[in-house]
């Protein structure tokens, strides 16, 4: 059974920082990961999505990497800013014919202004 | 623009009673997903559907059905809600089966 975890399960940085958020799954044998950003109350937006043959994607200011032989992958956020104050979670999915994403329990960050 | 919308938001119910939250579309998405949302469990698959009258459980399917009679929607009904069934519940739906979701707001529910 797919496990994905998320350490920590929160951070708290200053504005300007770079910082990493962690993903771990247990079955390397995914087809793809998504990151999302939940804010409170609201809905997942999807941030990026970075398939098993690819090692990274990059959008603005976020950049995923993805290592699938160690089952790990990371979220990283350059000059981070009080805007990006939400929870990030990462989802695997198994792919194949019986349809599975398992979704990490998120890492709430804090950017403090 | 495209969007998928849930309603209602917020649904205070009591045990026992049936309860239908409606999840519409517009993407025109053939894929649709039904998940909850617990403190301690993550975001955790109810049902999907592959497009027009294709339904599938997922892992906490029990006590949940869904019907699926056009593109745009995607009802998930509680036959007899049940107070473990008090969570936040997402659709979503993605253009292809592997490809990234898109979610609604999340439907709160209630069930005393």
């Amino acid at each position: 059974k797919q496990e994905v975890t998320q350490i920590p399960a929160a951070l708290s940085v200053p504005e300007g920082e770079n910082l990493v958020l962690n993903c771990s799954f247990t079955d390397s044998a995914i087809y793809n990961l998504q990151w999302f950003r939940q804010d409170p109350g609201k809905g997942l937006t999807s941030l990026l999505l970075i398939q098993s043959s690819q090692r990274e994607q990059t959008s603005g200011r976020l950049n995923a990497s993805l290592d699938k032989s160690s089952g790990r992958s990371t979220l990283y956020i350059a000059a981070s800013q009080p805007g990006d104050s939400a929870t990030y979670l990462c989802a695997v999915n198994r792919g194949g014919s019986n349809y599975k994403l398992t979704f990490g329990k998120g890492t709430l960050l804090t950017v403090n202004p | 623009d495209a969007e998928i919308t849930q309603s209602p938001r917020h649904k205070i119910t009591e045990t026992g009673r049936q309860v239908t939250l409606a999840c519409h579309q517009t993407w025109n998405h053939n894929n649709m997903f039904w998940y909850r949302q617990d403190l301690g469990h993550g975001l955790r698959l109810i049902h999907y559907s592959y497009g027009v009258h294709d339904t599938n459980k997922g892992e906490v399917s029990d006590g949940y059905s869904v019907s699926r009679s056009n593109t745009e929607d995607l009802p998930l009904t509680l036959e007899s809600a049940a107070s473990s069934q008090t969570s936040v519940y997402f659709c979503a739906s993605s253009e292809h089966l592997y490809n990234e979701q898109f979610f609604g707001p999340g439907t709160r529910l209630t069930v005393l």
